[in-house]
């Protein structure tokens, strides 16, 4: 069954301060995609990262960056000097190959950050 | 620019009415779909569609109708028949068929709150 699976519902950091959020994911696929969503207050979610299953190469992208490891079905994602500004609530999500079994994109609960100045 | 409206921002209803939540994409996306977001959970799969004139039921599509009669439009209406309708309702599209595979492009979404 495809779950994902983010264990911190709620994380608190001083400003500046490194932060992780992890995400846990299950799937039978072998050809699957991850995804990094944040959403601010407004609502709206805006879109930071897609992975492919075979690409576990880390990503980095100013201050974020993504680890991805497929050994322990991870794809961690790492806020480097946190700011305020980053302040938001942030989602991962898996979509299998709509080939094998359909189209089907997978939310986490989501973690609430919060960077306090 | 390109997007994704949704409107209204917020909107109140009474319990036995039906309301029609509008989602409009200037993207020339193909596919449109449909979240509902309760706190502390995750987007949950409402419905989608794929071309126009055509789309299907996600995971909790039950009190929840659909129509897609335009590619550009995709409203999505709440009626008496859906038990707890209070909850942040949010419009995505993609760029091509592949579903789910696809970078999702967010509306700011629509709180719907029954009185």
């Amino acid at each position: 069954a495809q779950k994902v699976t983010q264990a911190q519902t709620e994380i608190s950091v001083v400003e500046k301060e490194d932060v992780t959020l992890d995400c846990v994911y299950e799937t039978r696929d072998t050809t699957y995609y991850l995804f990094w969503y944040k959403q601010p207050p407004s609502g709206e979610l805006v879109f930071l990262i897609r992975r492919n299953s075979f690409d576990e190469q880390n990503e980095i992208s100013g201050r974020y960056s993504w680890n991805f490891q497929k050994s322990t079905s991870s794809f961690n994602f790492t806020i480097t000097a946190s700011q305020v500004v980053d302040s938001a609530v942030y989602f991962c999500a898996l979509s299998e190959d709509p080939n094998t079994g359909g189209f089907k994109t997978i939310f986490g609960a989501g973690t609430r950050l919060f960077v306090k100045a | 620019d390109g997007g994704i409206t949704q409107s209204p921002k917020y909107l109140f209803r009474k319990e036995g009415q039906n309301v029609t939540l509008s989602c409009e994409q200037n993207l020339n996306h193909d596919a449109m779909y449909w979240y509902r977001q309760d706190p502390g959970q995750g987007l949950r799969l409402i419905y989608y569609s794929q071309i126009v004139n055509d789309f299907q039921k996600g995971d909790i599509a039950e009190g929840y109708s659909v129509s897609r009669e335009k590619k550009e439009s995709f409203p999505l209406t709440v009626t008496s028949a859906q038990k707890n309708p209070t909850a942040f309702y949010l419009c995505a599209s993609t760029e091509g068929l592949a579903g789910g595979t696809d970078t999702q492009y967010f509306g700011p979404g629509t709180r719907l709150t029954v009185l």
